[in-house]
């Protein structure tokens, strides 16, 4: 089992939609939750991070946590096509320096 | 301001020839990370230094791949007797200071393709 499970899609919704993007853990060591995206041919940018359980809301982004299910989760709002990337999300411990991706999920917003 | 660069962007080689990525991290970066990213998967940590030193190289698959930053700020990833498999996107990230809450900032990676 990879540490990191996320499910590669593609997904693809209507201008407007609301999109949910997920992934599930196995390491309970891991503290720090961080969603990336990545446009094609270009490098991952980081989009949102948290620290704990819980909710965090940045714009049309929401982060959540759910440690006590190891599941983590990222939703988008008003959804724009501009919004069609991979999203990858990506966890690290508290005293470790590497970063442990998903795999990436391909995202679609259909104008 | 510039942000992180790497060359080349494309590299085609065949198999058995030495390679070498180099990356230039954002001005006044101390940390320093290689990741490998093939197709259809997410990047992959290879390498982390802390200003010349590799602090963590446990990423790097074999001793084929080596990588240095001999002062502390342009690193060279380095891959010797290239095989089919190495053909990946090499990412390169800087952060300003490391450690797990600081901020990675990536490069548009080089594509390596190994014939």
């Amino acid at each position: 089992q990879k540490e990191v499970e996320q499910d590669p899609g593609p997904l693809s919704v209507p201008e407007g939609a609301i999109v949910s993007l997920n992934c599930t853990y196995s390491n309970s060591a891991f503290q720090y939750f961080m969603w990336y995206r990545q446009y094609s041919r270009k490098g991952p940018e980081l989009l949102m991070y948290t620290y704990s359980s819980g909710n965090k809301e940045d714009g049309r982004f929401t982060a959540q946590v759910d440690k006590s299910s190891k599941y983590i989760s990222l939703f988008i709002r008003d959804s724009q096509p501009s919004d069609s990337a991979t999203y990858l999300c990506a966890m690290s411990a508290l005293r470790d320096d590497k970063i442990i991706f998903g795999k990436g999920t391909r995202l679609h917003i259909l104008p | 301001g510039a942000g992180v660069s790497q060359t080349p962007s494309n590299k085609v080689t065949e198999k058995g020839k030495y390679v070498e990525l180099r990356c230039d991290p954002i001005s006044g970066h101390t940390a320093l990370y290689w990741y490998r990213q093939s197709l259809g998967q997410g990047p992959e940590f290879l390498i982390y230094f802390q200003g010349t030193g590799a602090a963590d190289d446990s990423g790097l698959p074999n001793d084929r791949f080596f990588a240095v930053r001999p002062e502390g700020s342009v690193s060279t990833l380095k891959i010797q007797r290239t095989e089919r498999g190495d053909s990946a996107v090499y990412l390169c990230a800087s952060s300003l200071t490391g450690g797990p809450y600081d901020e990675q900032f990536f490069g548009p990676g080089t594509r390596l393709t190994v014939l």
